[in-house]
């Protein structure tokens, strides 16, 4: 069974420094794909990173990064230069890449921005 | 090309009434995933169909809550006599293929049940 971890039920901020927001997993699949989401307070799912168990190197999108530790099971999202509209849940899944595309997710950090 | 549609946005349901919530995929995807958020927390795994079948129903509750993806038109999540601990975003996801391909979110169901 895959279980995701995320320790900081909430977080402060301030504007325009960088944040990271810790996730663990567990899991016994070799091949497995992680996520990051952003919940805005509207309520949409929107993604932000993905990182496949194989990839070597760790993922970018624009100011979002993935600090993937595969030895340590961990993988944190990097947000640099923090803006107000990043203020939102943002959660941290994990998928066995070979058994469907069902997600397990973490209970989620709230990100507060700081202007 | 249209996201992942669920209608309605916002469903309020009497004790006892049933839900319907429904879902249209992504044009071309064939696999749809429901997911359940309570009240601060991650979502949670509810059922995965793809065309007429149920592959995947390991997350949905024993009884009053059912789901199907007809041959033609939306995929239903339906729950019958709710009680207030079904008051929930409800999530649905789709995807071209069954495994290893990405899953697009719609903007979710907020149940309400009074």
């Amino acid at each position: 069974a895959q279980k995701i971890t995320q320790t900081q039920p909430g977080m402060f901020v301030q504007e325009k420094e960088a944040v990271t927001l810790d996730c663990t997993y567990d899991t016994s699949d070799q091949s497995y794909g992680l996520f990051w989401y952003k919940q805005p307070s509207s309520g949409e799912m929107i993604f932000l990173i993905y990182q496949g168990s194989y990839d070597e190197q760790n993922a970018t999108e624009g100011r979002y990064s993935l600090n993937f530790q595969k030895a340590r099971k961990s993988a944190n999202l990097v947000i640099s230069a923090s803006q107000l509209g990043d203020s939102a849940m943002y959660f941290c899944a994990m998928r066995d890449n070979n058994a469907g595309n069902m997600l397990t997710f973490g209970g989620g950090t709230r990100l507060m921005v700081k202007p | 090309n249209a996201g992942v549609m669920q209608n309605p946005r916002h469903l309020v349901r009497r004790r006892g009434q049933e839900a319907r919530l429904r879902c249209s995929p992504m044009k071309g995807h064939s696999h749809v995933y429901w997911y359940r958020q309570l009240p601060e927390e991650g979502l949670k795994f509810m059922v995965y169909l793809q065309k007429e079948n149920i592959i995947d129903e390991s997350g949905m509750p024993k009884e009053r809550f059912s789901a199907e993806f007809p041959k033609e038109g939306p995929s239903i999540l339906r729950i019958q006599q709710v009680v207030r601990g079904d008051s929930a975003a409800y999530f649905c996801a789709s995807s071209y293929q069954g495994s290893n391909t990405e899953a697009f979110f719609g903007q979710g169901t907020r149940l309400t049940v009074v």
